[in-house]
């Protein structure tokens, strides 16, 4: 299975502050990299597919980049409802695997 | 707006089966996407188990493929996983998800049902 590396595992930031956080997959997986939100006793919520595809109703302060092996997930100007954790997901071979999650608190 | 919704037991005794249903609404899973089941745990995280095509082939995660079984039920729009001599490393939130593509893009989740394994 590929592996999934997500940097850093928490930050803190304040609202209006831009964040990266940095995903690597242990073999290239092309442009197949998938981010999600998530927070406290919800489901994932899909961000970013392939890359840098900006999902429906997505607010295009997220913003993805990165191919190959390594990727990027920028949030600008933090709103208070962005502190959550934040997870990849590659999608180029099976089984689908998934970071272990950024999470991204107020400080 | 597709919705998906998880059902079943909220325990489960060590080596019995754990079974789930998702009810689909918004969307007729007999017409297209992959439909499937992903678990979370704070131990291991996210992972994905099992999808199953809107034809009813079906890929399993080889960890799982001896224990679980996929299945759709097109007349009840209903998503069914069954995974058989649990442990507690089965214990996590499990969720139904919708697979719009080849590539694994999970656009759709249910709100995630907590199953315990213990006696």
């Amino acid at each position: 299975d590929i592996q999934m590396t997500q940097s850093p595992s928490s930050l803190s930031a304040s609202v209006g502050d831009r964040v990266t956080i940095t995903c690597r997959a242990s073999q290239s997986i092309t442009k197949f990299l998938n981010w999600f939100q998530q927070k406290p006793g919800q489901a994932p919520k899909l961000l970013i597919y392939g890359a840098s595809r900006l999902e429906s109703g997505v607010p295009p302060r997220f913003s993805g980049r990165g191919s190959g092996r390594d990727f990027t997930l920028t949030i600008s100007n933090l709103q208070p409802e962005d502190f959550a954790t934040y997870y990849c997901q590659q999608g180029d071979s099976t089984p689908a695997t998934f970071g272990q999650g950024t999470r991204l608190d107020i400080k | 707006q597709v919705q998906l919704k998880e059902s079943g037991p909220g325990l489960v005794k060590p080596s019995e089966t754990l079974s789930l249903n998702c009810d689909v609404s918004g969307f007729s899973i007999s017409t297209g996407h992959y439909w499937g089941w992903i678990r979370q745990s704070p131990g291991k995280g996210f992972e994905f188990m099992a999808s199953v095509f809107h034809t009813g082939s079906t890929y399993y995660n080889p960890s799982l493929k001896s224990r679980i079984t996929l299945s759709l039920d097109t007349s009840k729009n209903q998503v069914s996983l069954r995974l058989n001599s649990v442990t507690a490393a089965d214990t996590a939130i499990y969720y139904c998800v919708r697979d719009r593509g080849s590539s694994a893009i999970f656009d759709s989740w249910g709100q995630g049902t907590l199953v315990t394994v213990s006696s």
